[in-house]
């Protein structure tokens, strides 16, 4: 059981490229969202998504895109990159409607440059 | 607005001590609550979790929380902090009945020494 799954682990951009960063999770769970951790601002919600197909905006949404094609794939896009990007990236997926906490990946360091 | 705040940016404690990590919210209504702890180059692991009942939840590793309504407040408390404890320390709220959004503090930094 592999839990939720990012990759890559570390990426090196330069400003105007854009990428995908892959999540995976095998807990057929419904509920999965992306976050981004920056040094004092904690963990900030990007995009999240309730099921396959529905996916909403976060606090941060402005630069990112995703898309729920399948319960176990969230991927996040960055449509053209920007030094302000660079942060740690967070998927978590949790189970059910009763919001038992959320299981994280272990994270997609992003430089951008 | 929602919002979560962790007053304490970062603590340092001697191994065998006490611990309490403060955590106060606004939310509209009461909240699902969540401690996560972090180690170094890691992703977030959930220490325990707050939904009902008993304001005094127990979760991994030895820590608990308390609920404390009148306060906005779920304080994360250890009795005896060993040196693996040092770590950042989340706590996040989320709406009840739902999953779909959750709100971090930005975080306590933990350092044991010996």
């Amino acid at each position: 059981n592999a839990g939720v799954t990012q990759t890559p682990k570390f990426q090196v951009l330069k400003t105007g490229q854009s990428m995908t960063l892959q999540c995976a999770q095998d807990m057929n769970h419904e509920y999965m969202s992306w976050y981004r951790q920056d040094p004092g601002m904690g963990l900030r919600l990007i995009h999240y998504s309730v099921g396959a197909g529905i996916t909403d905006q976060g606090e941060v949404p402005n630069g990112y895109n995703v898309s729920r094609s399948t319960t176990e794939d969230f991927p996040l896009r960055l449509l053209s990159a920007a030094p302000s990007q660079t942060s740690v990236y967070f998927c978590a997926s949790g189970g059910g409607k009763f919001n038992y906490g959320y299981t994280f990946g272990s994270g997609t360091r992003l430089t951008v440059v | 607005a929602q919002s979560v705040t962790q007053p304490d940016i970062h603590i340092t404690v001697s191994e065998g001590a006490s611990l309490e990590l403060r955590c106060n919210y606004s939310y509209g209504a009461t909240p699902y609550l969540f401690w996560y702890v972090q180690s170094p180059g890691q992703g977030l692991q959930l220490l325990l979790k707050y939904f009902s009942g008993d304001t005094l939840v127990q979760g991994i590793k030895g820590f608990e929380a308390e609920f404390k309504r009148s306060q906005s407040s779920f304080n994360l408390r250890k009795p005896s902090v060993h040196w693996s404890d040092a770590a950042e320390y989340f706590c996040a709220v989320g709406p009840p009945n739902t999953g779909n959004q959750f709100y971090f503090g930005t975080g306590t930094s933990l350092t044991v020494i010996p």
